[in-house]
């Protein structure tokens, strides 16, 4: 059972280029989300989905594009990368509002 | 958006003491309150949690507390180990929201 696989495991952009981060499940969770993470800034939510065809913005979503066409997958789209993007980016999946989250183990990406 | 506020952002104990982590939550509406541990190079995964039908809840050395009226949930880590230096983060219960991260130390 593999749980959350997000690819790649670390990535680097150049400023301006464009890039999905992909994100797959295989627990049938109807919630998936992502996340970045920076130093002291604790984990801050991008866009989030509570099913398929269903997304929604999170607290920094700008820059971010997402899309939800099967119940397993949520990748994740930088349009055009900006050094801002330097982070690393976690994705989760979970049953519902009242159950836990399952992370994947992350995507290290750096934009020069 | 929810709001969690999460205390302290770091913290150093001595092995065989008691780490106390702190979060304070706006939202009542919910019925899931969760920590997470995070080793580097990892991805965050469920500690325990806890529903607000009981006001504390005992794995192990881990406890959680919920104080319902102060909006507050702890987590107690007792007879710390070196083994349990990590972040540790509260999620704002029913939301995809999390506090801003414990660092714990916790040294010989």
């Amino acid at each position: 059972n593999a749980g959350v696989t997000q690819t790649p495991k670390f990535q680097v952009l150049k400023t301006g280029q464009s890039m999905t981060l992909q994100c797959a499940q295989d627990m049938n969770h109807e919630y998936m989300s992502w996340y970045r993470q920076d130093p002291g800034m604790g984990l801050r939510l991008i866009h989030y989905s509570v099913g398929a065809g269903i997304t929604d913005q999170g607290e920094v979503p700008n820059g971010y594009n997402v899309s939800r066409s099967t119940t397993e997958d949520f990748p994740l789209r930088l349009l055009s990368a900006a050094p801002s993007q330097t982070s690393v980016y976690f994705c989760a999946s979970t049953r519902g509002e009242s159950s836990p989250l399952h992370f994947g183990n992350g995507t290290r990406l750096t934009v020069t | 958006q929810q709001q969690v506020k999460q205390s302290p952002q770091s913290l150093i104990v001595q092995k065989g003491g008691i780490s106390i982590i702190n979060c304070a939550y706006e939202n009542t509406a919910f019925d899931y309150f969760p920590w997470y541990q995070q080793f580097p190079g990892k991805g965050p995964a469920l500690l325990i949690a806890i529903r607000p039908d009981v006001s504390e809840k005992k794995e192990g050395r881990f406890t959680i507390s919920f104080n319902k009226s102060a909006k507050q949930f702890s987590l107690h880590i007792m007879d710390s180990q070196p083994g349990d230096s990590a972040t540790y983060f509260c999620a704002a219960p029913g939301k995809l929201i999390f506090g801003t991260g414990t660092r714990l130390q916790v040294f010989p």
